[in-house]
């Protein structure tokens, strides 16, 4: 069974700031996808990768995924408190089955 | 477009009783899902669905029932609750082809006493 582990599991940081979360896979991607939950709702989907190497940008968020395409990572530029939530990784692996990793909860202060 | 919609918003029950919390989405979605949502635990697949009439089993499927007779609902069955499926569950939809692109529901929190 696919595990997707991320890290840091929490980050508490002040506007402004830069930072990177990541996503490690203990098997290669199907197609990895990254979503954003806020408090109290769904999770929405950010974005879709699937190219080894490949790198997307969301405005200030720039998101990319490794050459051997087990791992991912997003990198806010400039966090707003905007940005606050729970940043989840996922991927299907091949079986019709997303599995999830266990998120990283972003605080951004003002 | 309504997107995905579940109900109830909230619900409390006592253990034993059972329930069926709803889920319909109106974008022609093949695949329908219900994950449940506890601390530190991140999303786990209750059961899927790939169509009208089929369905799986997902990570953590015990304790709960679905059915798919159309494409537009995916409704999921407590059967017996028990304080341990006291959680927040979401329901969510996609087309049935890679990458299954997930539009997930507002969620239903639930609490079993």
């Amino acid at each position: 069974t696919q595990l997707l582990e991320q890290s840091p599991q929490f980050l508490s940081i002040q506007e402004g700031e830069n930072l990177t979360v990541y996503c490690n896979s203990s098997s290669v991607f199907s197609s990895l996808q990254w979503y954003r939950q806020e408090p109290g709702e769904g999770p929405v989907l950010l974005v879709t990768v699937v190219t080894g190497g490949e790198v997307k940008k969301l405005k200030r968020l720039t998101f990319q995924f490794g050459d051997a395409r087990k791992d991912s990572s997003l990198h806010i530029t400039a966090a707003q408190p905007g940005d606050t939530g729970l940043y989840l990784c996922a991927d299907e692996g091949g079986s019709e089955k997303l599995v999830f990793g266990k998120g990283t909860k972003l605080t951004v202060n003002p | 477009n309504a997107g995905v919609t579940q109900t109830p918003k909230f619900q409390v029950l006592k253990t034993g009783q059972s329930m069926t919390l709803q889920c319909a989405q109106d974008m022609n979605h093949e695949y329908m899902s219900w994950y449940r949502q506890d601390p530190g635990m991140g999303l786990r697949l209750i059961h899927y669905s790939v169509g009208a009439g089929i369905t799986d089993q997902g990570e953590v499927p015990n304790g709960y029932n679905v059915s798919r007779s159309t494409t537009e609902d995916f409704p999921l069955r407590l059967l017996s609750a028990a304080p341990s499926q006291t959680s927040v569950y979401f329901c969510a939809s996609s087309y049935r082809r890679n990458p299954y692109e997930q539009y997930f529901g507002p969620g239903t929190r639930l609490t079993v006493t």
